[in-house]
């Protein structure tokens, strides 16, 4: 089993819509958790760090469910800019990541 | 932030030829760094993980003796890829993780790439 497991999609929305993505995750020892946005041809960088109380960046939230082992990102009131690759990243240590294989979303005017 | 600087982000080369990519942490030291390859509309593929002073740990898969990996100071891994072939082709990355201050809460900068295209 993976150690993270994501959904490529990809995911095509119109502007202004709601989006969310689910992260899942096998080994509950991990402790860190991250999104991070990859654009075509660039680095990832990160998006937002994922914390057990959630936590919101303007229209950006995301959340940990441990007990069930996910974390979710929502973005609210899609605009064109948000369309990249979104990466769901685990950590058990500060010295073992692992990766989801990133979702896919496109934003349509 | 934390930043994490590669050189070259574009390189062109023949084959046979051999290829040396740099990864800095500017601003912090990084006793681990982190190797990873994409090929076009695929995700990232970790390649290997270096250690500063001692062998890198390679993904399965990976030949170590085709992606060599230096971690010769804190501050600095480079990832040679030697008798480069056309299928070596892809973006490379190095990441390295920043400790937060809390044990476990690192997370990882990345480098801006480098893309090799071997003719």
């Amino acid at each position: 089993r993976k150690e993270v497991e994501q959904d490529p999609g990809p995911f095509n929305v119109p502007e202004g819509a709601t989006v969310a993505f689910n992260c899942t995750y096998s080994n509950s020892a991990s402790q860190s958790f991250f999104w991070y946005r990859q654009d075509c041809r660039k680095e990832p960088k990160l998006l937002m760090s994922v914390y057990s109380s959630g936590n919101e960046d303007g229209r950006f939230t995301a959340q940990l469910n441990r007990a069930s082992q996910y974390i979710s990102l929502l973005i609210r009131d899609s605009k064109l800019s948000d369309s990249a690759t979104y990466l769901c990243v685990v950590s058990r240590t500060g010295n073992q990541f692992y990766f989801g294989t990133g979702t896919s979303l496109t934003v349509i005017p | 932030g934390a930043v994490v600087s590669q050189h070259p982000s574009w390189v062109i080369c023949k084959s046979g030829t051999s290829v040396k990519i740099e990864c800095r942490s500017l601003d912090f030291q990084a006793t681990t760094m982190f190797w990873y390859r994409q090929f076009p509309k695929q995700s990232l593929m970790l390649m290997a993980t270096s250690n500063e002073g001692s062998k890198a740990t390679y993904e399965q898969g990976v030949e170590k003796d085709k992606f060599l990996i230096n971690h010769a100071s804190l501050t600095l891994s480079t990832l040679t890829v030697t008798s480069a072939h056309p299928e070596d082709s892809s973006f490379y990355i190095c990441s390295a993780s920043h400790l937060g201050t809390l044990a476990g809460t690192g997370e990882l900068f990345f480098g801006e790439g480098s893309r090799l295209t071997v003719l």
